[in-house]
């Protein structure tokens, strides 16, 4: 089983700044099958990136992905106020594993 | 529009049995790969189950295997997830996923979310 490690657990931002969230694997993860998610409270998951660096049908162009191999990072170049919350890195093999999330909160 | 719609939920004992359906709409449903996920109360996502385009292949995460079965009918475009030997570490709202590239049976993202149902296993 592939995991993945996000870092850092909670973020803590305020509204116009840069947003860096990682993504480790324990092993190396092709670059088409890695994804990011956005969830809010009470939501579903929605699908932000795909094959690591491709914006899903209507994410806007702050959101930007990238990454090889083990490391995967997802930017948020600047944050707007419905940007703020939980985010999850996901491997979509086989056998699909997602990681712990990252909490991005207003400082 | 895409829409999935999940039912099935609710409180069962220990080493009891469930089923979750997952009323699909929107798409044509016989093209594209299904999963399953869930989620434990203030915990991640956790994938749970797959199934082919057909429903001839299914996989499942090791947590689950031997207890969970996946299928799905094309006949009213809904996905299933029949749960057996449950236990409190089961407990999560349950959530079905369209898999994003029509014709693959894995190795796609995961673009359209139902709302979830919530499973409570306790006595």
């Amino acid at each position: 089983e592939i995991v993945l490690t996000q870092s850092p657990g909670t973020l803590s931002l305020s509204p116009g700044e840069r947003a860096t969230l990682s993504c480790r694997a324990s092993q190396r993860v092709s670059s088409s099958y890695l994804a990011w998610y956005q969830q809010k409270p009470g939501q579903a998951p929605r699908l932000l990136i795909y094959g690591t660096s491709s914006r899903a049908t209507g994410i806007p162009d702050r959101f930007s992905g990238s990454g090889s191999g083990t490391d995967f990072t997802l930017t948020i170049s600047r944050l707007e106020p419905e940007d703020f919350a939980v985010y999850y890195c996901q491997q979509y093999g086989r056998s699909p594993t997602f990681g712990g999330g990252t909490k991005v909160e207003i400082k | 529009e895409v829409r999935l719609l999940e039912s099935g939920g609710g409180l069962v004992q220990p080493g009891g049995s469930l089923r979750l359906s997952c009323a699909a709409s929107g798409f044509t449903f016989n093209t594209y790969a299904m999963s399953w996920v869930r989620q434990a109360p203030g915990k991640g996502l956790e994938w749970v189950s797959g199934i082919s385009v057909t429903g001839d292949n299914t996989y499942f995460a090791d947590s689950v295997k031997d207890r969970f079965t996946i299928s799905r009918d094309h006949s009213d475009n809904t996905l299933y997830l029949q749960m057996n030997s449950l236990r409190a570490e089961d407990t999560a709202v349950y959530y079905c996923a369209r898999l994003q590239f029509s014709g693959y049976n894995y190795g796609s993202p995961f673009d359209y979310w139902g709302q979830g149902t919530l499973v409570t296993v306790s006595s």
